[in-house]
């Protein structure tokens, strides 16, 4: 009931091509959905977020895609560079006393130049 | 602006000894504080969570604890590391206002012996 799922665990681009990471949710009473990037050694930053009353958010060449019906939400990234290549997680948190985020297990991306 | 601290920033422990990790947030009162746990390749695992001085609530039974002694201070402890204590430990923080947005310190690399 609080899993997020996401796929793939790796992958592998072209630079100035899309990337396109998918993660599936299970507990309807979460209500906030963030992206991270962790570059190696480093920790998390927070990327982008959004609610399930949108169904699209868009900052720059990230876009998050929302589907609350099918429980899903992905992270497009557009024009796809190196200095993108790290790992991304998604996470999913609910309204409480203090917003714990459950996370994805994470993908790495690496971007050719 | 706000700013997180974690120290050490690396730290090699033999089995059986004590742990003691600091995290200290900057520019902001009365934050939530959170540790976590990343296991190598592995998404983050939330381990604590504060939301006051002496607050606290744990999320996965181990032989660790936290203690938050001041309004900006969050400690992760342990009295015996075992090897599975391992991986590198992150401390975020959220905000009154913008609550659901967690932000991560630089995390502490732990390595047990």
């Amino acid at each position: 009931q609080q899993q997020v799922k996401q796929s793939p665990q790796s992958l592998i681009v072209q630079k100035g091509g899309i990337s396109i990471i998918n993660c599936a949710y299970e507990n309807t009473a979460f209500d906030y959905f963030p992206w991270y990037q962790q570059f190696p050694g480093k920790g998390p930053a927070l990327l982008i977020a959004i609610r399930p009353d949108v169904s699209e958010k868009k900052e720059g060449r990230f876009t998050i895609s929302f589907n609350k019906s099918a429980k899903q939400f992905s992270l497009h990234i557009m024009d796809s560079q190196p200095g993108d290549s790290a790992t991304y997680f998604c996470a999913a948190s609910r309204l409480g006393s203090a917003r714990q985020l459950t996370f994805g297990s994470g993908t790495q991306l690496t971007v050719l130049p | 602006s706000q700013t997180i601290h974690q120290w050490p920033a690396t730290l090699v422990q033999p089995v059986g000894s004590p742990l003691s990790l600091e995290c200290t947030v900057e520019g902001t009162s009365n934050p939530n504080l959170y540790w976590y746990r990343q296991a190598a390749g592995r998404g983050l695992q939330l381990l604590f969570y504060s939301i006051g001085i002496d607050q606290i609530s744990s999320e996965v039974p181990q032989n660790l604890s936290a203690s938050r002694p001041q309004d900006r201070q969050f400690i992760l402890s342990s009295k015996k590391l075992l090897l599975s204590d391992s991986g590198f430990y992150l401390c975020a923080w959220s905000g009154l206002v913008l609550f659901d947005e967690q932000y991560f310190g630089p995390g502490t690399r732990l390595t047990v012996t």
